[in-house]
């Protein structure tokens, strides 16, 4: 039962583009949603989050969105950098532990 | 570097065979994770602390698992008997919070 879910494995951008990602959730108990980038070797960096109270959060390049009713995150990054490329995990919280996502590869290109 | 720090990065070990990974987190957060991250899977949640109670443990969590955090510093997580299908990525991240976790850089056990 997978309760937080990233369909998209892999999504490719052009430098300056705006990049998308997307995450879909099942629990409506869930009350914290974040974002986090992971480097090959590395552990995951967290990046932005948002609480269940609220529908965006921004934080310079990166903005997360929140639809509970259609119980879905999404996060932009405007605009895209060859720096961005990674694996973005979206998580969820509504106890002690995060529930993460298989995660998307986003890459940045020229 | 005041980030969470873990050893060693790297561990190789024989089927049947007990390792123990180390975890220091940041040094004012009383919360500290586990999680294990497998090839094309996201972290999942193994056990947590808050200071030295440990209050929580997933159902990955087999017998042949261990966790302790003495004093609520340092954690230590050991697998007695390992097996092939324990290979994965060990993750370790402490907060303050029970959101905006911070992690360390992990450490790879293979299993041979």
């Amino acid at each position: 039962d997978q309760q937080v879910k990233q369909n998209s494995p892999s999504l490719s951008v052009q430098e300056g583009r705006i990049s998308i990602l997307n995450c879909d959730y099942t629990n409506s108990m869930f009350d914290y949603f974040l974002w986090y980038k992971k480097y090959p070797a590395e552990g995951p960096t967290f990046l932005i989050s948002i609480s269940s109270i609220k529908d965006k959060n921004e934080d310079g390049r990166f903005t997360v969105f929140l639809n509970k009713s259609a119980k879905h995150l999404s996060l932009h990054i405007v605009p895209s950098q060859p720096g961005d490329s990674a694996v973005y995990f979206c998580a969820a919280s509504g106890s002690d532990k995060l529930i993460f996502g298989t995660g998307t590869r986003l890459q940045v290109f020229p | 570097d005041t980030g969470v720090s873990q050893n060693p990065r790297h561990k190789i070990t024989k089927r049947g065979q007990n390792v123990t990974f180390r975890c220091d987190p940041i040094s004012e957060h009383n919360r500290l994770y586990w999680y294990r991250q497998t090839l094309g899977q996201g972290p999942e949640f193994l056990t947590y602390f808050q200071n030295e109670a440990q209050l929580e443990k997933s159902r990955l969590l087999s017998d042949r698992f261990s966790a302790e955090r003495p004093k609520g510093s340092f954690s230590t997580l050991e697998i007695q008997r390992t097996e092939q299908g324990d290979s994965a990525m060990y993750l370790c991240a402490s907060s303050t919070r029970r959101y905006e976790q911070y992690f360390g850089p992990g450490t790879r056990l293979t299993v041979t």
